[in-house]
């Protein structure tokens, strides 16, 4: 089973522009979630959708989207770019059903703002 | 708000040596607890999870974790550590349940085993 893929890995962003990220969970994984792994916070909870619909939402300003699509995919946007935007995105996807289940992680996206 | 506080930022210790990272959590409700691994350049992947019964849970690679309720923790133990257990080990709580994911995560932990 391939596991969950995220593109790009690499970006590099000026401050002020917007970015997208994209991910693909598991085969058959309807719940998607994102976060942020910076060295100072750690990894932090941005927000988590299921069904096409978000589900839950983590402390960050509005500045931070994102969206499901039917097929479960998932893509995050971060508008008006900020130096303090740099950071390892990391995509998880778990069943997302029935209960209790553990997420699986991505490789990650690196953005890097200038 | 929950919050997962792991007791060691870095831990540097011998091949063979035994393993032990603290992790607390502050949460009264019922949760699901993990830990993950990241290897340098690679993707977090999962050591052991607890969701219920026997509060002692064994994983992947000879890792296992004991749960004590009563001390809202969740450590982390290895008998004998290997040069490549040398990673960020971290602690994560989830306590949605059925509800959703959301994991809130320690601070991690820096392991560098000597050979």
């Amino acid at each position: 089973k391939a596991g969950v893929t995220q593109t790009p890995r690499y970006l590099i962003k000026t401050r002020g522009q917007q970015v997208t990220l994209s991910c693909s969970p598991i085969s058959g994984h309807r719940s998607v979630s994102w976060y942020q792994q910076t060295p100072g916070q750690g990894l932090q909870f941005l927000f988590e959708y299921f069904s096409e619909t978000q589900r839950n939402k983590g402390n960050f300003p509005g500045r931070f989207s994102g969206r499901q699509f039917s097929n479960s995919r998932s893509e995050m946007n971060v508008s008006t770019l900020e130096l303090g935007d740099s950071a390892l995105y990391l995509c998880a996807s778990s069943p997302g059903t029935g209960g209790n289940t553990e997420a699986f992680f991505g490789q990650g996206t690196r953005l890097t703002v200038v | 708000a929950q919050s997962v506080s792991q007791h060691n930022h870095h831990v540097i210790l011998s091949e063979a040596a035994s393993l032990e990272l603290g992790c607390n959590y502050s949460y009264g409700g019922t949760v699901n607890l993990f830990w993950y691994v990241q290897y340098p350049g690679q993707h977090l992947q999962l050591l052991l999870k607890y969701f219920s019964g026997d509060p002692l849970v064994k994983g992947i690679k000879g890792f296992e974790a004991e749960f004590i309720k009563s001390k809202f923790s969740f450590n982390l133990r290895k008998p004998s550590v290997q040069w490549s257990d040398t990673a960020e080990y971290f602690c994560a709580v989830n306590a949605l349940g059925e509800y959703g994911n959301k994991l809130v995560f320690g601070a991690g932990t820096i392991l560098r085993v000597k050979s």
